[in-house]
């Protein structure tokens, strides 16, 4: 079946510190691939997708790209913020066969 | 254009009771799914609705059913809840196309607390 492994942390960083969330998938197809970020008491919201190998999804500050040969989509950013701690979810999507497969998230926490 | 709305945003019921859940998609979306998010199973795959008609389904009990309306709302039921029914209900909408580009986009979700 299809998976998707991420590190589920907490994950403690200061300001201004470089991030880096792996995640790595297993799928029968060639998926599409999503980050998606949950504030405490809210929804998720998308924040950066790619629909094939090679592409590099952007958004915030955020960067990930899309690694068909080690079936990775690593989530990265520069300088984190106080304000981006939320929990983070890694997903696949198979044209909507079985809706879309989630990661188990990573608690990112930004100290001042 | 609006987001995904759900409600209501909370709600509690006591084991063996039933409860609605409703979601409205972004205009023009005709897919809707719903997934459930707990703290042991994280988020799990539901069904998704497409143009009133069921088009995929999750891993879980006939207790657990759904339908959609012409206008794309949709609505997802529970029936005899058990305590391990207490979950964040999250419903997200898409085109629906079978395209790679699709996006699923969630709303703010229904907390059910079953006591």
């Amino acid at each position: 079946g299809n998976s998707v492994t991420q590190m589920e942390g907490p994950v403690t960083l200061s300001e201004e510190a470089f991030l880096t969330i792996n995640c790595t998938y297993t799928a029968t197809g060639y998926p599409s691939l999503f980050w998606y970020v949950q504030y405490p008491g809210e929804g998720l919201q998308l924040l950066l997708k790619a629909t094939k190998a090679d592409d590099k999804g952007s958004n915030k500050g955020f960067e990930a790209t899309y690694r068909k040969e080690t079936t990775s989509f690593h989530l990265e950013k520069g300088s984190v913020q106080v304000s981006d701690s939320a929990v983070y979810f890694c997903a696949l999507d198979l044209r909507g066969a079985d809706g879309l497969t989630f990661g188990k998230g990573t608690h990112l926490i930004i100290q001042p | 254009k609006a987001g995904v709305t759900q409600t209501p945003r909370y709600l509690i019921k006591t084991r063996g009771q039933q409860v609605t859940l409703s979601c409205s998609p972004i205009s023009g979306h005709r897919s809707v799914s719903w997934y459930q998010q707990t703290p042991g199973q994280g988020l799990q795959f539901l069904f998704e609705y497409f143009s009133e008609t069921q088009r995929n389904k999750g891993n879980f009990p006939g207790r657990f059913s759904g339908r959609q309306f012409s206008n794309s709302r949709s609505e997802m039921n529970v029936s005899t809840l058990e305590l391990g029914d207490s979950a964040l209900y999250l419903c997200a909408s898409s085109s629906g196309l079978a395209e790679s580009t699709d996006t699923q986009y969630f709303g703010p979700g229904t907390r059910l607390t079953v006591l």
